[in-house]
């Protein structure tokens, strides 16, 4: 099994519309990334997670909120889905601050019409 | 300015040749650490190679290497023996060290194609 999972994989909906993409990992780790991947843009940071009482705005956070409801799980939430949110969604985690990596789930497609 | 820059939108190597991917990074913090990212067409991102900045000898990881060269603040990657498998996107990143936050920075890609 995977040791980052993100839900759902693709996701069409509707501008206006909420949206919720969740992550789960098995590692064990502290901190909890949620970035978004544009093309000729690379991967910019939205919102990270050093643990269930802290969480920190990214680079891009504004039009996103998050949950962290568990060392476990760490939520992305797109109040008012917009055109210009359609992108590749990734959640990461590193163990923590000497950490050497940080481990990617599969990432999620979303497309706002 | 940029955390991480990499200048080759696109790069071409023949099979079994060697290709080297420009990576720049700009950073205050004394401790820092570098990453080599592979994102195949599937999508999924891979860890390839890492390099801290206290480390003295330049990291390699099987056909992968970095090429660290601190006052430069230069982390290439170099692959050697291209193969067809190793068509993809690579991203260079800095995770910085405690002053500035421990954030990871992604730099924009490089599209690698190996020609046959």
């Amino acid at each position: 099994d995977a040791d980052v999972t993100q839900t759902p994989r693709n996701r069409i909906t509707k501008t206006g519309k909420r949206i919720m993409l969740e992550c789960s990992q098995t590692k064990g780790h502290d901190r909890m990334y949620w970035y978004r991947q544009d093309p000729g843009l690379g991967l910019r940071l939205i919102y990270y997670s050093f643990d269930v009482k802290d969480i920190n705005k990214g680079e891009i956070s504004d039009g996103y909120s998050v949950s962290r409801q568990a060392q476990a799980k760490f939520s992305l939430s797109l109040e008012s889905a917009i055109p210009n949110q359609t992108a590749l969604y990734f959640c990461a985690t590193t163990p923590g601050q000497d950490s050497l990596e940080q481990y990617f789930g599969p990432g999620t497609r979303l497309t706002v019409t | 300015a940029q955390k991480i820059t990499q200048t080759q939108p696109g790069m071409f190597v023949q099979e079994k040749e060697a290709v080297t991917l420009d990576c720049t990074y700009d950073t205050s913090d004394q401790s820092y650490g570098l990453f080599w990212y592979k994102q195949p067409s599937s999508g999924e991102m891979i860890f390839l190679i890492y390099q801290g900045s206290y480390d003295e000898q330049n990291a390699t990881e099987g056909r992968y290497s970095l090429n660290f060269q601190k006052a430069r603040k230069s982390a290439n990657l170099v692959i050697s023996a291209s193969q067809l498998g190793d068509s993809a996107m690579y991203f260079c990143a800095m995770r910085e060290g405690i002053v500035t936050g421990n954030q990871f920075y992604f730099g924009t890609g490089t599209s690698l194609t190996v020609i046959p």
